[in-house]
């Protein structure tokens, strides 16, 4: 089945600046990346996702490539703000599995 | 347009009993899945329906099952509970075109076994 890692498990940067999660993926047929924010006490919600026949896409300050030959894909967060302090799951979904396989997750801290 | 219904929101539950859980998606949707979300294994796929029908299913012991109705209501339900089975259960639901969908959660409900 597929396997999702996901690194840094943890990353503190100062506000204003840049963060970025890296997750890689085993099975070349998953076709479908998304990225989910969890803030304390509620369920994932997605911010942004890719599917395989696109190698970037962006929406405001946050930004998703794929490199599917290297079977990796990372989450770019621009400008962070105090908001984005959250936990990060990637995740991956062939398209004969109807189901995500989720990355261990990554806690992000924006210092103010 | 209401979002994904989990309830209830907190359960506790001794070991050896059995618990159900409920799940109403966003209308109009007709895949539900289920997650389990622990500290030590993250989160961790159970099952997923699609028309009253299971399509998929994850590793979990058969204590774990669920159902889905005809109007797309979901529940799982776990029997005979053990101390391992305290985590967040977590409901998602899309709209069941194709794998890939986009799926969309609920807040869960924190299951603390004693």
């Amino acid at each position: 089945g597929e396997n999702v890692e996901q690194h840094p498990s943890t990353l503190s940067v100062q506000e204003g600046d840049s963060a970025v999660i890296k997750c890689t993926y085993s099975d070349s047929a998953s076709n479908y990346f998304p990225w989910y924010k969890q803030e304390l006490g509620k369920g994932p919600q997605l911010i942004i996702d890719i599917r395989s026949n696109v190698g970037e896409k962006k929406d405001q300050r946050i930004a998703v490539t794929l490199n599917k030959t290297a079977k990796h894909f990372s989450l770019h967060i621009t400008e962070t703000q105090p908001e984005d302090s959250a936990v990060y799951f990637c995740a991956a979904s062939n398209p004969n599995d109807y189901k995500l396989s989720f990355g261990a997750g990554t806690t992000v801290t924006v210092r103010a | 347009k209401a979002g994904v219904t989990q309830t209830p929101r907190y359960l506790i539950k001794t070991r050896g009993q059995q618990v159900t859980l409920s799940c109403s998606p966003i209308s109009g949707h007709r895949s539900v899945s289920w997650y389990q979300q622990t500290p030590g294994q993250g989160l961790q796929f159970l099952f997923e329906y699609f028309s009253e029908t299971q399509r998929n299913k994850g590793n979990f012991p058969g204590r774990f099952s669920g159902r889905q109705f005809s109007n797309s209501r979901s529940e799982m339900n776990v029997s005979t509970l053990e101390l391992g089975d305290s985590a967040l259960y977590l409901c998602a639901s899309a709209n069941g075109r194709g794998a890939g969908d986009i799926q969309y959660f609920g807040a869960g409900t924190r299951l603390s076994v004693l």
